[in-house]
């Protein structure tokens, strides 16, 4: 059985630049979530994707967008990166019938892309 | 928006000693009440969890309770062992999404051999 991957595990990237995280889903399962963990803090709700669609969004600004391919893996894209953006982001997959509705099934956490912005 | 809170943040108990943590949470229509560890370097991993129509769910030496008029929950550890020693997450749905968390902002549980 695979678990959810997250790549990479760490990254620093400069104030300004633009970043990509990477999630692949377990397998069978349709729906990837993303949270953000600040240093000491729970994780925050980002965003989820259902079947490619966004199905839901946190109080995060529009330069934090997503992607899910057809093979339900995922991207996090981070536009004009600022310090406080420096966390860890963690994907969760699940496999869900009728989004959000019905008790999920394996809702798994990754073990996270430690991102570093100086 | 939703307010998940979580005491206390640090815990230390001697090993075999019981462990508590409580939370709260403020949106009425949340139904799903996971908790989750998290050892250093890994993700959360799901523990225990309970749905709002349920008052109490044990699973070996972890349970939790919930109150849902109060709108508080309570994870607990008997017997604890060194490797109980991680941080606890509570978190509550979004509404009535199983698949979508607030989360509380984390215990840090230290077993003492």
């Amino acid at each position: 059985e695979t678990g959810v991957t997250q790549s990479p595990t760490h990254l620093i990237k400069t104030r300004g630049q633009q970043v990509t995280l990477r999630c692949s889903s377990q397998s069978g399962h349709n729906t990837v979530s993303w949270y953000q963990q600040a240093l000491g803090q729970g994780p925050q709700f980002i965003f989820q994707y259902y079947r490619e669609e966004e199905n839901g969004r946190g109080n995060f600004p529009p330069r934090f967008s997503g992607l899910q391919f057809p093979n339900y893996s995922s991207e996090l894209n981070v536009n004009a990166l600022e310090l406080d953006d420096s966390a860890l982001y963690l994907c969760a997959s699940s496999l869900d019938l009728t989004p959000g509705l019905t008790p999920n099934y394996g809702y798994t956490f990754g073990s996270g892309t430690r991102l570093t912005v100086v | 928006g939703e307010n998940v809170e979580q005491h206390p943040s640090t815990l230390s108990v001697q090993e075999g000693d019981s462990a508590v943590i409580k939370c709260t949470y403020s949106d009425s229509a949340s139904n799903y009440f996971p908790w989750y560890k998290q050892e250093l370097g890994k993700g959360p991993q799901l523990i225990i969890d309970i749905r709002s129509n349920v008052g109490e769910k044990k699973d070996q030496r972890i349970a939790v309770t919930l109150n849902k008029t109060a709108k508080h929950f309570s994870l607990h550890i008997t017997e604890t062992q060194p490797e109980d020693s991680a941080v606890y997450f509570c978190a509550a749905s979004m509404g009535y999404n199983f698949n979508k968390f607030y989360f509380g902002s984390g215990t840090k549980l230290n077993v003492k051999p």
